[in-house]
């Protein structure tokens, strides 16, 4: 299957900082990425939806100036949590697509945020 | 009612058992149906994709869908300890290009 990998694998910050997670997709274009994050024991929770050179589509409840979502190629799509706080710790995960076909998610990012 | 429905488990089973899992949908416009698989801190993992009614076999995974009654499944044969995860349906009505759905996952232990 094709290979999406995030970057960092965990970050631990502090209260106030932005952080920033790239999510790449190997070995095939992805004209659609989107960010989702997981609390423990939950299913998972789309944030938003990026095609490549548009700006994102945010999911109700989702503050688009605190979760910067930047789609500037079809391989690379990058998630800023600005000035972090406690409560934004979580795991986050992005998926990506080729098109209408399956949809692969890389591996995960955890942040902490102290 | 929500729009996919799977049994949260825990669901636990010995070595070499066949595994069902199973959801239930309530939107008629879903044409792609996903499972994947996610262990413990990871990113899920896409396991099958399906897209018309019948089954779907690749290993020891199988994925049946059954468009009429609205119902997914997805069954391990042999089952191992390194099967043990959390699995997890998805679908949508225009693949992979929009948001999933998803149901809320079942946790499978296979114990040796």
């Amino acid at each position: 299957g094709a290979v999406v990998s995030q970057h960092p694998s965990r970050v631990i910050c502090k209260s106030g900082t932005s952080v920033k997670i790239e999510c790449r997709s190997l070995d095939f274009q992805a004209t659609t990425m989107f960010w989702y994050r997981q609390f423990p024991k939950q299913s998972l929770m789309l944030m938003a939806t990026s095609n490549e050179g548009s700006k994102a589509t945010y999911e109700q409840g989702v503050e688009k100036d605190k979760f910067l979502i930047n789609h500037a190629s079809l391989t690379l799509s990058t998630l800023t949590v600005t000035s972090a706080h406690p409560e934004d710790s979580s795991f986050y995960i992005c998926s990506a697509s080729e098109g209408a076909y399956e949809q692969y998610f890389g591996p995960g990012t955890r942040l902490t945020v102290t | 009612q929500k729009e996919v429905e799977q049994d949260p488990g825990p669901l636990s089973v010995p070595e070499g058992a066949i595994v069902s899992l199973n959801c239930t949908y309530s939107n008629s416009a879903f044409q792609y149906f996903m499972w994947y698989r996610q262990y413990s801190r990871k990113g899920p993992e896409l396991l099958m994709y399906t897209y018309s009614s019948g089954n779907k076999e690749d290993g020891r995974f199988t994925a049946q869908v059954d468009k009429s009654s609205k119902y997914i499944s997805l069954f391990i044969r042999d089952s191992q300890p390194s099967d043990s995860a959390t699995y997890l349906c998805a679908m949508s009505a225009l693949g992979g290009s929009e948001k999933l759905v998803f149901g809320k996952g079942t946790k499978l232990t296979v114990n040796p």
